[in-house]
């Protein structure tokens, strides 16, 4: 079955840190791939998404994706964080042509300023 | 325009209640889906409903029943509590099954079965 993986379960930075998630999905054939970010109380937003094209994908906030083929990999990125992105963050995966999707087990992120 | 919408925001129900969650989208949206999410889990899905008249199982479909009422409303009813399915439960909308585009969340409801 297929699935997504998110390796760090919890990340406490500085503000102004730099930041990796990582995200890897277990699929061979063509996916979309999504980063969502819940703040605290809130629902899910959608920070950025990839469905084809160029690799490496600019989302909301400062936030970029890239999208590693080879590495089944999706690993979402910001140079600074800040107070404010203190949030869980999901990764997800649909099947080409498909939208229903695969979330990994979310990665909860603290920035202390 | 409010996006999708859930009702209630929180319930507590005793073992062996029942209760429905509502959920609706003014987006006229084709597909919708029901999420739980539980701690270290992250989101699965109960049930989806490709278009209005149509529903289908998720990951965890067992315990729960759906019903698309019509374009806009998708309701998850829980027939027999039982303490595992104590979640906070999303729904969300997408304007068709075409792969290409994202999901929009509800803000969820908050479910406690003791």
């Amino acid at each position: 079955a297929q699935s997504v993986s998110q390796h760090n379960h919890h990340v406490i930075l500085s503000e102004a840190a730099s930041l990796e998630l990582g995200c890897n999905y277990s699929y061979g054939g063509t996916v979309n791939l999504f980063w969502y970010v819940q703040y605290p109380g809130q629902h899910l937003q959608l920070l950025l998404k990839y469905f084809s094209g160029d690799p490496l994908v600019k989302g909301i906030k400062g936030f970029e994706a890239e999208f590693i083929k080879s590495k089944f990999s999706f690993n979402l990125r910001k140079p600074s964080v800040q107070w404010s992105d203190t949030a869980e963050y999901f990764c997800a995966v649909s099947l080409y042509n498909t939208d229903k999707l695969i979330f990994g087990t979310g990665t909860r992120l603290q920035v202390f300023p | 325009n409010a996006g999708v919408t859930q009702t209630p925001k929180f319930q507590v129900l005793k073992t062996g209640q029942s209760m429905t969650l509502q959920c609706a989208q003014d987006m006229n949206h084709n597909s919708m889906y029901w999420y739980r999410q539980d701690p270290g889990m992250g989101l699965r899905l109960i049930y989806y409903s490709a278009s209005e008249g149509t529903t289908d199982k998720g990951e965890v479909p067992n315990g729960y029943n759906v019903s698309r009422l019509n374009k806009r409303e998708f309701s998850l009813r829980l027939e027999s509590a039982a303490p595992s399915q104590t979640s906070v439960y999303f729904c969300a909308s997408i304007p068709e099954t075409s792969g290409t585009y994202e999901q929009y969340f509800g803000p969820g409801t908050r479910l406690t079965v003791t």
